[in-house]
């Protein structure tokens, strides 16, 4: 079956570091979306990667693996407005998007 | 009004209620959504609409009716809905229903509680 893994939370220092990763299996491969949302607000879109290798944006980095089916999400700088839950989703190769449960990121001062 | 407009926010119904949820998207999209999410669990696909036609149906019950009057509007129409059905109901859109780099853009959602 195709299913998305990643961890349900994870806390970290306003300043610092952290990666969320996150694991695929899917039926066919079409990318990797990260999503963020803040509680009561709707999902934004942070990063799509289709292609092996790291993709920067400001503070915010993607990076895939196809062979490993593995992709993870990294935030520097981390700042109190970080606190949110990421979504991680996989499109297959009927470019239906796999979802996975989210990432609850807890930033403390 | 820019994005995508759901309401409303916050909806609390009964099993015998009929209520309708309505989403509006000012991007001129060609392909709009409604998922369902609940607490901790994976966001699901309910409908997908493409130009107004439905493309998908998820195996949603019944009690789920999705309307489409045009490319900009969206609405689930809701009747004898169950306690488990109580979730968050976000609706989406996008350029189109299935190509890569699909990038969604995402409503509010409505908070739905049935009692």
């Amino acid at each position: 079956g195709q299913n998305i893994d990643q961890p349900t939370e994870m806390t970290a220092t306003e300043g610092a570091i952290v990666q969320i990763n996150c694991t695929y299996q899917t039926s066919g491969f079409n990318g990797l979306f990260w999503y963020q949302q803040h509680a009561g607000e709707a999902p934004t879109f942070l990063s799509y990667n289709v292609l092996d290798g790291l993709e920067e944006k400001g503070r915010f980095s993607s990076f895939l693996s196809r062979s490993k089916g593995y992709s993870y999400l990294l935030l520097k700088e981390l700042q109190m407005k970080d606190s949110a839950s990421y979504l991680c989703a996989a499109m297959d190769s009927n470019y239906q998007l796999i979802w996975g449960a989210g990432t609850k990121l807890i930033i403390k001062p | 009004e820019t994005g995508v407009t759901q309401t409303p926010r916050h909806l609390v119904m009964g099993m015998t209620n009929k209520k309708s949820l309505k989403c509006e998207q000012h991007l001129g999209h060609n392909a709009m959504y409604w998922y369902k999410q609940s607490a901790k669990k994976p966001l699901e696909l309910m409908f997908v609409y493409s130009l107004e036609e439905r493309v998908e149906n998820n195996s949603v019950p019944s009690r789920f009716s999705p309307e489409c009057p045009n490319s900009s509007h969206l609405f689930l129409h809701l009747h004898t809905l169950q306690p488990e059905d109580s979730a968050l109901y976000l609706c989406a859109s996008s350029q189109e229903p299935a190509s890569g780099a699909n990038v969604l853009t995402f409503g509010a959602g409505s908070r739905l509680t049935v009692l």
